[in-house]
């Protein structure tokens, strides 16, 4: 059972226009949830997060949306630049101190910004 | 600071084989986790390692097996390997478990084919 769904396998958008990358959870006791960037031949590396108690997080070009009732996340890129371009992965957790306290990732979405 | 290392970058194996992959974290990081990149199923929790004790571990057969060392080094082992098994292995450093897993380091991974 995926429990961190990115429905979305690519994205493709314009220089400089918004990207905007969608993820779903199922688990309820999720309570902070994270990006991650990968390029080619590269692990991942931390982009954002957003803890349950904000519905929006902010840092330069990149915002993450948190819809809580819905269990709908999204990371928004504006303005969109072709080094942006890249494999996203969402991701989730239930709360510190718990027995099962790992990250969850969804399958990722290869975003393409064109010149 | 040197980023995590992985050993080795690419490796070719039979079935029925079995394989050792390397770990190595940023230095003073005690905690290392593997994870499994497959393009159908996205980034896939294996275990997590802290202070030479296994935390947490996901949902694998028990032919995926891992060890830390007391200078936090991990080895990960997949025995009798299948071609469902060719996937990019990622090992993840953090100073200590629990919620300093938020703030992940992502080795470059190790490309492993079955053949």
């Amino acid at each position: 059972d995926q429990q961190v769904k990115q429905n979305s396998p690519s994205l493709s958008v314009q220089e400089g226009r918004i990207s905007i990358l969608n993820c779903d959870y199922t688990n309820s006791m999720f309570d902070y949830f994270l990006w991650y960037k990968k390029y080619p031949a590269e692990g991942p590396t931390f982009l954002i997060s957003i803890s349950s108690i904000k519905d929006k997080n902010e840092d330069g070009r990149f915002t993450v949306f948190l819809n809580k009732s819905a269990k709908h996340l999204s990371l928004h890129i504006v303005p969109s630049q072709p080094g942006d371009s890249a494999v996203y992965f969402c991701a989730a957790r239930p709360p510190a101190g718990g027995s099962n306290y790992k990250l969850t990732f969804g399958k990722g979405t290869l975003l393409t910004v064109n010149p | 600071k040197a980023g995590v290392t992985q050993t080795p970058r690419y490796l070719i194996k039979t079935r029925g084989q079995q394989v050792t992959l390397s770990c190595s974290p940023i230095s003073g990081h005690r905690s290392v986790s593997w994870y499994q990149q497959t393009p159908g199923q996205g980034l896939q929790f294996l275990f997590e390692y802290f202070s030479e004790t296994q935390r947490n571990k996901g949902n694998f057969p028990g032919r995926f097996s891992g060890r830390q060392f007391s200078n936090s080094r991990s080895e990960m082992n997949v025995s009798t390997l299948e071609l469902g098994d060719s996937a990019l292995y990622l090992c993840a450093s953090s100073l200590t478990s629990g919620r300093a897993l938020d703030t992940q380091y992502f080795g470059p991974g190790t490309r492993l084919t079955v053949l």
